[in-house]
């Protein structure tokens, strides 16, 4: 199993609304990540998490909670977002890319949510 | 990470081969070739890397020249299906901890039939 899977695919809410992004992969994974991209833009990094606990996250503004409650998921929450977040938010995973692990440092990536906020 | 500087677009006839040019002038000795393409509305998808030697799979073959100041991404016969954002990144590889990748513009590969 290769996949990373994203939940929901399609997301529309308003500016008071509270939701969340959902992510799950099953390659035994330790690294996780949330991606913003923008139309006709490169991804953007938000945020890193390594063993579960988040190491890096790219002054993204607190409307955007991470969480990785397990070492499968990775979830962002969201609230009073503005309609200028509306974007593609992508999630991927990867090992460690540490030799003698197998392993490649690729990143895989889900297919995304696409988020309108009204 | 060092940068990299890629074409905005190029074309390519189906059935040729696309070669995808990639500058990275300021490569380090620990950093890898990461190639990375996007078809429109899904999420990136990794293609192959590199450090030195060419290397080829089932996807495409990359051509690192000696000093390692660029490289082309060569997909032998080309199909519409490989119309995409296609992203060249140089990334450290072994690093033992998450290792995030930063995307440039990449180059916007259009196959026509």
């Amino acid at each position: 199993d290769t996949e990373v899977t994203q939940t929901p695919k399609h997301l529309v809410m308003g500016m008071t609304n509270k939701k969340s992004l959902k992510c799950e992969q099953h390659m035994g994974h330790r690294a996780m990540y949330w991606y913003k991209q923008k139309a006709k833009k490169p991804p953007e990094l938000m945020f890193v998490y390594s063993y579960e606990k988040l190491s890096i996250n790219e002054s993204v503004p607190s409307r955007f909670s991470p969480e990785c409650p397990n070492s499968s998921l990775l979830n962002l929450h969201l609230h009073a977002l503005q309609p200028e977040d509306s974007a593609l938010y992508l999630c991927a995973s990867s090992d460690r890319g540490m030799p003698g692990e197998g392993g490649t440092g690729e990143l895989f990536f889900g297919e995304g949510s696409r988020l309108t906020v009204l | 990470d060092a940068k990299t500087t890629q074409p905005t677009s190029m074309d390519c006839a189906e059935g040729r081969a696309a070669n995808l040019p990639c500058n990275h002038s300021t490569i380090s000795g620990n950093e890898y070739v990461y190639w990375y393409r996007q078809i429109h509305s899904q999420g990136p998808q990794y293609i192959i890397h590199g450090l030195k030697n060419n290397e080829t799979n089932e996807m495409a073959s990359l051509i690192i020249t000696e000093d390692r100041k660029s490289s082309t991404l060569i997909l032998p016969h080309a199909t519409l299906r490989d119309t995409a954002v296609y992203y060249c990144i140089v990334r450290v590889y072994f690093s033992g901890s998450a290792r995030q990748l930063t995307f440039g513009s990449g180059t916007q590969l259009t196959v026509l039939p």
